[in-house]
């Protein structure tokens, strides 16, 4: 079945330091994908997402390519701020017309001190 | 424009009752999808439901019931409760089936002891 594996965390960085999170998928079809960002308390919000290979979606400085020869979509941020401070989750929807619901990876804690 | 509300925030159950939790979608959208998020975890797809029907179902046991109603307001029903079951339930209304515009409520936090 399909699934999506995200880099480990918790990812530590200082106020504007370059941000990568690596986000690698498997899907048997041509999947939309997704980085949605959860904040302490809150529910998930949608951060960008790319639905066809090599689409670049962006969003507040956060960027990801849709790399479908890598199977990748590494989430950059070229300056974060403490206010990025969050759980950032790699998502993938099939083209089934969504009943399978978003496959989710695990999540990063990303920390960003001043 | 309200966004999607759950209610209510949290909840302490007993191991084997049964629980309903409550969502609101956002005005406009037919079609409530229902994740499962455990502690440290991804949230994990339960079911969904489009035009009160149920459109898709992820690898949950079938004490895992819901309801949309015709103002597509929804409900998760889960029977028989498990330790295991203590997790953030997360609803999410879209426009149509397709996810790519999805947005999710606070969630409801669930204990179970």
């Amino acid at each position: 079945g399909d699934s999506v594996t995200q880099m480990e965390g918790p990812v530590t960085l200082s106020e504007e330091a370059f941000l990568t999170i690596n986000c690698t998928y498997t899907a048997t079809g041509y999947p939309s994908l997704f980085w949605y960002v959860q904040y302490p308390g809150e529910g998930l919000q949608l951060l960008l997402k790319a639905t066809k290979a090599d689409d670049k979606g962006s969003n507040k400085g956060f960027e990801a390519t849709y790399r479908k020869e890598t199977t990748s979509f590494h989430l950059e941020k070229g300056s974060v701020q403490v206010s990025d401070s969050a759980v950032y989750f790699c998502a993938l929807s099939d083209q089934r017309g969504g009943a399978d619901g978003l496959t989710f990876g695990k999540g990063t804690h990303l920390i960003i001190q001043p | 424009e309200t966004g999607v509300t759950q209610s209510p925030t949290h909840l302490i159950k007993t191991r084997g009752q049964q629980v309903t939790l409550r969502c609101s979608s956002q005005s406009g959208h037919n079609t409530v999808s229902w994740y499962q998020q455990a502690l440290g975890q991804g949230p994990q797809f339960i079911f969904q439901y489009y035009r009160e029907e149920e459109n898709g179902r992820g690898n949950f046991p079938p004490r895992f019931s819901g309801l949309q109603f015709p103002n597509y307001s929804s409900e998760l029903n889960v029977n028989a409760l498990e330790l295991d079951d203590s997790a953030l339930y997360l609803c999410a209304s879209s426009l149509g089936v397709r996810l790519s515009e999805q947005y999710f409520g606070p969630g409801t936090r669930l204990t179970v002891t």
